[in-house]
C-alpha cells in the first residue's frame, strides 16, 4: 500500500535554531504534497500545500518566512522551521494522495519540541 | 466550501458495546468524505472512505459508516467496542474524487474512550 514516511518523528532544538522535517512517498509519486500541525488535543490544521517544482501555497496566516517548504522532487517534501521559538512547539503532519487510489496516506508526525 | 461537524469532543463506551461516532457535513457539492482514526503521538489512519459508490462503506477494524444525503451525515458505527479502538477518531470531508491536489477539511475530533 501507498506508505508516506516523515522524519524525525521527534526533535528537541534550541530557539533560534532551524529545524527541517522530511516528508517522502516510499511508492509513489506525489505532485502534491500537504502539511499540517496539530496543537494538543485539537484537530488538524493545515498550513500549506506543496508543489513539486513551484512554490508552495501558504493558508492564511501562516508565515511563509518562518516554514519553509521544498518540493524539489517527486517523492520528497520538506519543511524547514526558521529560528525556532517555544511557540512553534507542536505536532507536525505531512500527507499525500496516491494517484491510482482515493483518499490520503499520512506520515507518523513530528513531534517538535523548541527550548 | 465544505464544512464538517463532529457532534461528540467525547464519548465513553464499555468494551463489547456498539460505537457511534457523530459526524455531519456540508457542502456545496457531491464531497468525498473519510474517517481517520489517530493513537497518541502517531499519524493518521484510514478508517473508511466515501467517494460516491455505496452509501454503506465498511472499514478496517469492523468499523462502517453510512452516508446519509437527506441527513448530510456520515456517523461512524462499530458493533462491538474493543479497548485497543480507543483513540482520536477525525471525519474529513474533501471535494469530488477523494484525493489529488485536493484539500482536506477536519472535524475537530472525538476522543472514544473504552471502559472495562
Amino acid at each position: 500500500g501507498a506508505v508516506v514516511s516523515q522524519h524525525p518523528s521527534w526533535v528537541i532544538c534550541k530557539s533560534g535554531t532551524s529545524v527541517k522535517i522530511e516528508c517522502r512517498s516510499l511508492d509513489f509519486q506525489a505532485t502534491t504534497m500537504f502539511w499540517y500541525r496539530q496543537f494538543p488535543k485539537q484537530s488538524l490544521m493545515l498550513m500549506a500545500t506543496s508543489n513539486e517544482g513551484s512554490k508552495a501555497t501558504y493558508e492564511q496566516g501562516v508565515e511563509k518566512d518562518k516554514f519553509l517548504i521544498n518540493h524539489a522532487s517527486l517523492t520528497l517534501s520538506t519543511l524547514t522551521v526558521t529560528s525556532a521559538h517555544p511557540e512553534d512547539s507542536s505536532f507536525y503532519i505531512c500527507s499525500a494522495s496516491p494517484p491510482t487510489n482515493y483518499g490520503y496516506t499520512f506520515g507518523s508526525g513530528t513531534r517538535l519540541t523548541v527550548v | 466550501a465544505q464544512s464538517v461537524t463532529q457532534l461528540d469532543s467525547h464519548v465513553s463506551v464499555s468494551e463489547g458495546t456498539p460505537v457511534l461516532l457523530r459526524c455531519n457535513y456540508s457542502s456545496s457539492y457531491s464531497p468525498s468524505l473519510f474517517w481517520y482514526v489517530q493513537h497518541p503521538n502517531k499519524g493518521l489512519q484510514l478508517l473508511l472512505k466515501y467517494t460516491s459508490a455505496a452509501t454503506l462503506v465498511k472499514g478496517i477494524n469492523g468499523f462502517e459508516a453510512e452516508f446519509k444525503k437527506s441527513e448530510t451525515s456520515f456517523h461512524l458505527t462499530k458493533p462491538s467496542a474493543h479497548m485497543s479502538d480507543a483513540a482520536e477518531y477525525f471525519c474529513v470531508v474533501s471535494p469530488p474524487g477523494g484525493g489529488g491536489g485536493n484539500k482536506l477539511t477536519f472535524g475537530t475530533g472525538t476522543q472514544l474512550k473504552v471502559e472495562l
